[in-house]
């Protein structure tokens, strides 16, 4: 069955410290892969997706994330994290096989220590 | 700015009574959604709407409704809550474009509390 997998729950990084976020997903085929995120309160929004070509995407907020076909992951980084970046970052796979469901991944909720 | 509008943030019902969770969207999307978020779930499909009149159950439509009249509202309804509905839900929408690929929009959410 296809899945999501966000293996941390919570992370807690300093500000100004690199921040990796993992994802893996279960699917036959390369699916359209995107990262959201939550902010206290707020409703999910996007970060970043990848659809083909560049294995590297940028986002917005200075995230950007890398696909790795053979471990079927899409991990998202950013270089130095700011303390408003805390929220939950939410994986999330779009099946290309005429269905409208996305599948998404528990969550990692993101702290940051002044 | 706003584009997907949820009118109630936070409600509080009772158990047995009827429950109507309004979304309304301004970018002429096809696509509309309804999600519920649990902790350590993450976001489970209850029910998707991809035109007016149409509707298609998503992963966990038990205990729940839909409706859509017209294209920019989509409303979810709990027609006897119960209190294992307690949860925040979120609606979304998304051009029709290519499936799969679609950004979706998200509401800010609506909490609902059943006692």
């Amino acid at each position: 069955a296809q899945s999501v997998t966000q293996p941390d729950i919570h992370i807690t990084v300093s500000e100004g410290a690199s921040l990796e976020l993992r994802c893996n997903y279960s699917y036959g085929a390369t699916p359209y892969l995107f990262w959201y995120v939550q902010s206290p309160g707020q409703g999910l929004q996007l970060l970043l997706k990848y659809f083909s070509g560049d294995t590297l995407v940028q986002g917005i907020k200075g995230f950007e994330a890398e696909f790795k076909r053979s471990q079927s992951s899409f991990n998202l980084r950013k270089p130095s994290v700011h303390w408003s970046d805390a929220a939950e970052y939410f994986c999330a796979v779009g099946q290309p096989s005429g269905t409208y469901k996305y599948i998404f991944g528990t969550g990692t909720r993101l702290k940051v220590l002044a | 700015d706003v584009k997907v509008t949820q009118s109630s943030r936070y409600l509080v019902k009772r158990t047995g009574e009827k429950v109507f969770l309004e979304c309304v969207q301004d970018m002429d999307h096809e696509n509309m959604f309804w999600y519920r978020q649990d902790p350590g779930l993450g976001l489970r499909l209850i029910y998707f709407s991809y035109d007016v009149k149409m509707k298609e159950k998503g992963d966990i439509p038990e205990g729940y409704s839909v409706s859509r009249e017209k294209k920019e509202r989509f409303s979810l309804i709990l027609e006897s809550a119960s209190t294992n509905q307690t949860s925040m839900y979120l609606c979304a929408s998304s051009p029709r474009g290519v499936s799969g690929a679609n950004v979706l929009t998200f509401g800010a959410g609506s909490r609902l509390t059943v006692l």
